[in-house]
């Protein structure tokens, strides 16, 4: 079983639209948890950050964190064809000089 | 959010050849980190730097591999004698620094072994 899976998609929605992305885990260590948004050929951008369980939102935003289901989700609410990039979850078991683990990345188009 | 520049952007390379990747820090931190992304694959961690000395690092980081800080300011790795396989995105990241954690990266530099 992979550390991190995510599915590649491509994922397509039209503007407006409500995007859900999600990511699996299987390391229990896992305590913090990341969104990057990534355009092509370019570095991951942070976009969120959680810390254990519970929920985050961060204006369009929403970070949500399961331990329980070792499950993460990443809500975009009023999708904007902007938001079109690739999208990766990432996760590390502490803090400090710690690896992060990635997923796959889920590639989003919003059409306009 | 820290700043990082990465030089070059791209690089080409013959097999065999060493090549040097730089990362310059635009503000101080303690914590470096290395990532390499093959095209259409996963963002995979290499090595995470911290206080001028090597705290981790995967199976990846052969004994091809090297860090340093030579001059305090700028991160590099060097890839002594670069194969095919080593053609790839290199991202420096910085940050892992309490109590958030977070690591922003750099732009990256292209990598491409002929």
């Amino acid at each position: 079983q992979k550390e991190v899976e995510q599915d590649p998609g491509p994922l397509s929605v039209p503007e407006g639209a409500i995007v859900s992305l999600n990511c699996t885990y299987s390391n229990s260590a896992f305590q913090y948890f990341m969104w990057y948004r990534q355009y092509s050929r370019k570095g991951p951008e942070l976009l969120m950050y959680t810390y254990s369980s519970g929920n985050k939102e961060d204006g369009r935003f929403t970070a949500q964190v399961d331990k329980s289901s070792k499950y993460i989700s990443l809500f975009i609410r009023d999708s904007q064809p902007s938001d079109s990039a690739t999208y990766l979850c990432a996760m590390s078991p502490l803090g400090g000089a710690q690896k992060l683990v990635f997923g796959q990345g889920t590639r989003l188009t919003i059409n306009p | 959010e820290p700043e990082v520049t990465q030089t070059p952007s791209h690089q080409v390379t013959q097999m065999g050849q060493e090549v040097i990747l730089r990362c310059v820090p635009i503000s101080n931190h303690l914590y470096f980190y290395w990532y390499r992304q093959i095209l259409g694959q996963k963002v995979e961690f290499l090595v995470s730097f911290y206080n001028n000395e090597i705290s981790e690092k995967s199976e990846i980081f052969d004994d091809q591999f090297s860090v340093e800080r030579p001059d305090g300011s700028n991160f590099t790795l060097k890839i002594r004698s670069t194969k095919l396989e080593d053609s790839a995105m290199y991202f420096c990241a910085l940050g892992g620094v309490a109590p958030t954690y977070e690591q922003y990266f750099g732009p990256g530099t292209r990598l491409t072994v002929t």
